[in-house]
């Protein structure tokens, strides 16, 4: 299992726009679908969304008008985009990945994201 | 949405014990039902997927059961290593909702 690890600042301002980065591997063999995940402080989790190698993306309603979900040009990294963020967004983020849809079979270690003045 | 629901919320139990969590659907999601294992501070583990199936290295003393919307983990004798947080996730339909968890303790 390759150990992924999420990158981002750990804190943003209320209204501002959280971004995290995850590696990915993409390769012609094995096709994979790329998830965020997050896991407020003691909480339970809750699926964010995911873009799979093709590029195509599918978010939770309850994220769908603010979030974006995307994979570099070069295809080394997928990134989360969420805006217009307020305290109850603080969370830890994870980053997990199958290659079947609404699996999530591998996960990376996880950002906690701060969301606070 | 699929919501999803556990029972208990939090259970106690001691080393040699057989425990069972139950996980209950809001529809039907046939087999599509995944369970998760949780200690503080450490990335959720995949348990079980497909309601039944041994994700690779999990102990056989891990069993899922279940289909529609009525599913079952048992831990057949408790190890020190069990005692965490389990949660059961659909994998039917978007969004792909997890449970509340069960919080397993001494």
């Amino acid at each position: 299992q390759v150990q992924r690890h999420g990158s981002g600042p750990g804190l943003v301002r209320p209204s501002e726009t959280l971004s995290l980065s995850c590696p990915v591997s993409i390769d012609s063999m094995t096709s994979y679908y790329w998830s965020w995940i997050r896991q407020p402080p003691g909480k339970g989790l809750e699926w964010i969304g995911y873009i799979s190698d093709s590029g195509s993306t599918d978010y939770n309603p309850s994220f769908k008008s603010r979030v974006t979900i995307s994979i570099d040009a070069s295809k080394t990294q997928f990134s989360l985009k969420l805006r217009s963020v307020t305290a109850a967004d603080t969370a830890v983020y994870f980053c997990a990945y199958s290659q079947y849809e609404g699996y999530f079979d591998y996960w990376g270690q996880g950002t906690l994201v701060t969301v606070s003045s | 949405d699929i919501q999803m629901t556990q029972s208990p919320s939090s259970l106690s139990a001691s080393v040699g014990d057989r425990v069972t969590f139950t996980c209950r659907a809001s529809h039907s999601i046939s087999t599509y039902l995944n369970w998760f294992q949780q200690k503080p501070g450490t990335v959720p583990k995949p348990l079980i997927y497909a309601a039944s199936r041994l994700q690779s290295g999990v102990p056989s003393r891990f069993r899922g059961s279940g289909s529609g919307t009525d599913f079952t983990l048992t831990i057949s004798s408790l190890q020190p290593e069990d005692f965490a947080t389990y949660y059961c996730q659909q994998s039917y339909s978007n969004p792909y909702t997890f449970a509340q968890g069960t919080k397993l303790d001494i």
